[in-house]
């Protein structure tokens, strides 16, 4: 079964600086990844996918994410965080079919 | 602005009783996938209809049905709440069939319900 783990509950950084929310995954085959955002009181919105082609994914609002298999990481980037960025966010891998597993999800707080 | 839209988009009820959640896709999505979002359990897949038949089912109560209906909206229907059952619960829609491999899901912003 497949599955993903957030190593960080919580991350804090102060603005201008950079973003790394980590992510492990675990699935028996090729797995498609993605990094959701959940901004306080709203739905959650697609980042960014990785979809066997390129292992760097570039995604929405300047972050990244790098898909390394020997490490089974897919970890998030971004060179400098702004306030905006301030929200949760999930790690997902596909079930290859129709259901999506989510991490627990890390919570991003910028400080001023 | 995802496109889905969902109501209510806050409810309280007390336990034993039923209630009703509604969701609208994006225009033109045939899929409607239903998550709950509880500080305990995380984000967990309930059930996906494509064009009104139930594609995959997750880990849905027995207490808890859905449907899609011709128009493409659709239901989750609650029953005999308990406590346990107070959560976000999130629609999502996409335009195709499986909608995990491309992973894009548009979610609405979720109906919290309160069961007291």
């Amino acid at each position: 079964a497949q599955s993903v783990t957030q190593l960080d509950s919580h991350v804090s950084v102060s603005e201008g600086t950079p973003v790394l929310l980590r992510c492990n995954y675990s699935s028996s085959y090729s797995p498609s990844l993605f990094w959701y955002v959940q901004h306080p009181n709203k739905g959650l919105q697609l980042l960014l996918k990785y979809t066997s082609a390129a292992t760097l994914v570039k995604g929405i609002n300047g972050f990244e994410a790098e898909f390394k298999k020997s490490e089974t990481s897919f970890h998030l980037t971004k060179p400098s965080a702004h306030m905006s960025d301030a929200a949760e966010y999930f790690c997902v891998v596909s079930d290859g079919g129709n259901k999506l597993v989510f991490g627990a999800g890390t919570i991003l707080r910028v400080k001023s | 602005d995802s496109g889905v839209t969902q109501t209510p988009k806050h409810l309280i009820t007390a336990t034993g009783q039923r209630v009703t959640l509604r969701c609208s896709p994006r225009s033109g999505d045939l899929s409607v996938y239903w998550y709950q979002q509880s500080l305990d359990q995380g984000l967990q897949f309930l059930i996906q209809y494509y064009n009104g038949e139930e594609r995959a089912k997750g880990n849905i109560l027995e207490r808890f049905s859905a449907q899609q209906f011709p128009d493409l909206h659709s239901e989750l229907n609650l029953s005999s709440l308990e406590l346990g059952d107070s959560a976000l619960y999130f629609c999502a829609s996409s335009s195709r069939k499986s909608g995990g491999n491309t992973g894009e899901l548009f979610f609405g912003e979720g109906s919290r319900l309160t069961v007291l």
